[in-house]
């Protein structure tokens, strides 16, 4: 496909329960990011991929995240013992490496709802 | 103090007047400028983009950075329905720099 595809678009899920938040990037894009967007919250960094680079998860907001990147393609941000503050929505974005050009791309997004 | 504030809105026109979107933020060394729209339930899509001082304007649009006063803005001319959405300004330093720092976003509803 031309653009950033995320799956599912929805997901409702127990407290306490396991998830996995599947993204594919940009054929061609080497860069990968995800984001979350909470409501008044905007969107903040959780983790960024380049290639075969160690990846920058700086930005998860507790060991109950974490993410892979298989192949350099696709990813996966997986929320261990989900909690109700976890509701929001997952942004995956790629773009070509970073420092070669800064415009990172989107996809629809996951919306976790932790019930 | 937040790194980019944004005034979140709602703002609300009627068709075809001219929209003036803002951001400020207080690290100078931010140097690219984004603007993404994003519409109801969707991913954020990017409308402009912009390297240092200066404007862009891509059609209706147009980009507006100013560093000495650390403001950005979005102008949008003949403003149509199909606008209404929301509106995050998005920053980072470039480079080994990758994070983009979000304003909150504004919400923009033009009224046929």
């Amino acid at each position: 496909g031309a653009g950033v595809s995320q799956s599912p678009s929805n997901k409702v899920t127990e407290k306490g329960k396991d998830v996995e938040l599947r993204c594919d990037p940009i054929s061609g894009h080497t860069a990968l990011y995800w984001y979350r967007q909470s409501l008044g919250q905007g969107l903040e960094f959780l983790i960024y991929f380049q290639g075969n680079s160690a990846p920058d998860k700086s930005g998860l907001p507790s060991d109950r995240f974490s993410a892979e990147r298989t192949g350099g393609s696709v990813s996966t941000l997986t929320i261990q013992r989900t909690q109700q503050e976890d509701s929001a929505v997952y942004l995956c974005a790629s773009s070509l490496p970073a420092g070669v050009n800064n415009e990172q791309f989107f996809g629809p997004g996951t919306r976790l709802t932790v019930l | 103090q937040k790194e980019v504030e944004q005034d979140p809105g709602p703002l609300s026109v009627p068709e075809g007047a001219i929209v003036s979107l803002n951001c400020t933020y207080s690290n100078s060394a931010f140097q690219y400028f984004m603007w993404y729209r994003q519409y109801s339930r969707k991913g954020p899509e990017l409308l402009m983009y912009t390297y240092s001082s200066g404007n862009k304007e891509d059609g209706r649009f147009t980009a507006q950075v100013d560093k000495s006063s650390k403001y950005i803005s979005l102008f949008i001319r003949d403003s149509q329905p199909s606008d209404s959405a929301t509106y995050l300004c998005a920053m980072n330093s470039g480079g080994s720099n990758y994070k983009l720092t979000f304003g909150k976003g504004t919400l923009l509803t033009v009224n046929p």
